[in-house]
């Protein structure tokens, strides 16, 4: 079974620009999260999404965005990035985050912002 | 205060210790408790989740809750080179609201 899939790995990016990333959950997974992962702040949530509608939301500013498609596909945006937006963005599914179920995580986009 | 709190290591062992991998938390209101193993450039992937307080085992793997210290362990027997890797402790107070993640303890096992 195909685990979630997120592109690209890498990406270098300019200060000011704008970037979108994009995660394919697990076939029948509903439910899309995204986590910023850093060396200073560890992992931090940033959004959720079940069926196509944002469902929890962390404690980013506005830039950073996000969606989720009806074949549960999901993107993010951050736009104006700053230097300190670099860091691995991992995003997770679940069949629905009721219950212990956990989630499971794709190997993440690690952004740089030079 | 966060949360959350889990010492970051990096923590190195011989082959065949046992590791003890703990976190403390703040918030009472966590009901759901859960282990992940990430390995470097990948993402986490889960090891245990227990509900509420009590132990778990699986394998070589045993999970432990306090509730009233608010404190929950990790204990790995017989470690192995390829448990070397970085821990994250994460819980939630339902199952509907996002996890909350320890910074993760770095383990090294050494053969």
């Amino acid at each position: 079974k195909a685990g979630v899939t997120q592109t690209p790995r890498y990406l270098i990016k300019t200060r000011g620009q704008q970037v979108t990333l994009s995660c394919s959950p697990i076939s029948g997974h509903r439910s899309v999260s995204w986590y910023q992962q850093t060396p200073g702040q560890g992992l931090q949530f940033l959004f959720e999404y079940f069926s196509e509608t944002q469902r929890n939301k962390g404690n980013f500013p506005g830039r950073f965005s996000g969606r989720q498609f009806s074949n549960s596909r999901s993107e993010m945006n951050v736009s104006t990035l700053e230097l300190g937006d670099s860091a691995l963005y991992l995003c997770a599914s679940s069949l629905d985050t009721r219950g212990p179920y956990g989630y499971t995580f794709g190997s993440g986009t690690r952004l740089t912002v030079v | 205060q966060k949360e959350v709190e889990q010492d970051p290591g990096p923590l190195s062992v011989p082959e065949g210790a046992i590791v003890s991998l703990n976190c403390t938390y703040s918030n009472s209101a966590f009901q759901y408790f859960m282990w992940y193993r990430q390995y470097s450039r990948k993402g986490p992937e889960l090891l245990m989740y227990t509900y509420s307080s009590g132990n778990k085992e699986d394998g070589r793997f045993t999970a432990q809750v306090d509730k009233s210290s608010k404190y929950i362990s990790l204990f790995i027997r017989d470690s192995q080179p390829s448990d070397s890797a970085t821990y994250l402790c994460a819980m939630s107070p339902s199952g509907n609201t996002p996890l909350v993640f320890g910074k993760g303890t770095r383990l090294s096992v050494i053969a």
